[in-house]
């Protein structure tokens, strides 16, 4: 049980363009989802925490008309990274938890922005 | 505020040997305390957890963690590696009831033959 997935898995985009990454949790309802960005060779870094039907809550120095969050139902939470730039390359990872204190997390998504 | 800290950004073990990954915590009230394994280009895996009760928790893959309060320590453990079991391991803790994880750097554990 508890699984996530996350789709696409690997994206390559344009500057300039935006780009939708799904998160969903498939056995599971996901009160709260989180969005993870991570740098190679690195740690995860929490940019926003969604809870279904309320808006984003976003960690200091991320920009959230960049990166838009939504949370439409207890197993979807999407982002968009609009105008996408280069240094937006990353892998970025969700996670979902059914609020028992344990998250669970997607597979992740490459970006890789031209 | 809580924070995690793993000792040691690289480990080699040999396979068969047995497997010590440091985590230390800092929490100002019970922390619920995390294990996760991630793969090359993959997300993460819960290995196990410690929320209450019994303060020596076994998880997936033989791998067993220990709470110590009076060290604020849970430390990782596999008595016998494999091959397997190269990846990158991640303590994290989070506290009260809020779900917000803070994670450690990271440990990147290679297992040689």
């Amino acid at each position: 049980g508890a699984v996530v997935s996350q789709h696409p898995s690997r994206v390559i985009c344009k500057s300039g363009t935006s780009v939708k990454i799904e998160c969903r949790s498939l056995d599971f309802q996901a009160t709260t989802m989180f969005w993870y960005r991570q740098f190679p060779k690195q740690s995860l870094m929490l940019m926003a925490t969604s809870n279904e039907g309320s808006k984003a809550t976003y960690e200091q120095g991320v920009e959230k008309d960049k990166f838009l969050i939504n949370h439409a139902s207890l197993t979807l939470s999407t982002l968009t990274v609009t105008s996408a730039h280069p240094e937006d390359s990353s892998f970025y990872i969700c996670s979902a938890s059914g609020g028992a204190g344990t998250q669970y997390f997607g597979p992740g998504t490459r970006l890789t922005v031209l | 505020a809580q924070s995690v800290t793993q000792l040691g950004s690289h480990v080699s073990v040999s396979e068969g040997a047995l497997v010590l990954l440091r985590c230390n915590y800092s929490s100002s009230v019970p922390p619920y305390l995390f294990w996760y394994v991630q793969y090359p280009n993959q997300g993460l895996q819960l290995l196990l957890k410690y929320t209450t009760g019994a303060t020596l928790v076994k998880g997936i893959n033989g791998f067993e963690a220990e709470f110590k309060k009076s060290e604020t320590s849970f430390h990782l453990t596999k008595p016998s590696a494999h091959m397997s079991d190269a990846a990158e391991y991640f303590c994290a803790v989070s506290v009260g009831g809020g779900n917000k994880l803070t994670f450690g750097t990271g440990t990147q554990l290679k297992v040689e033959l």
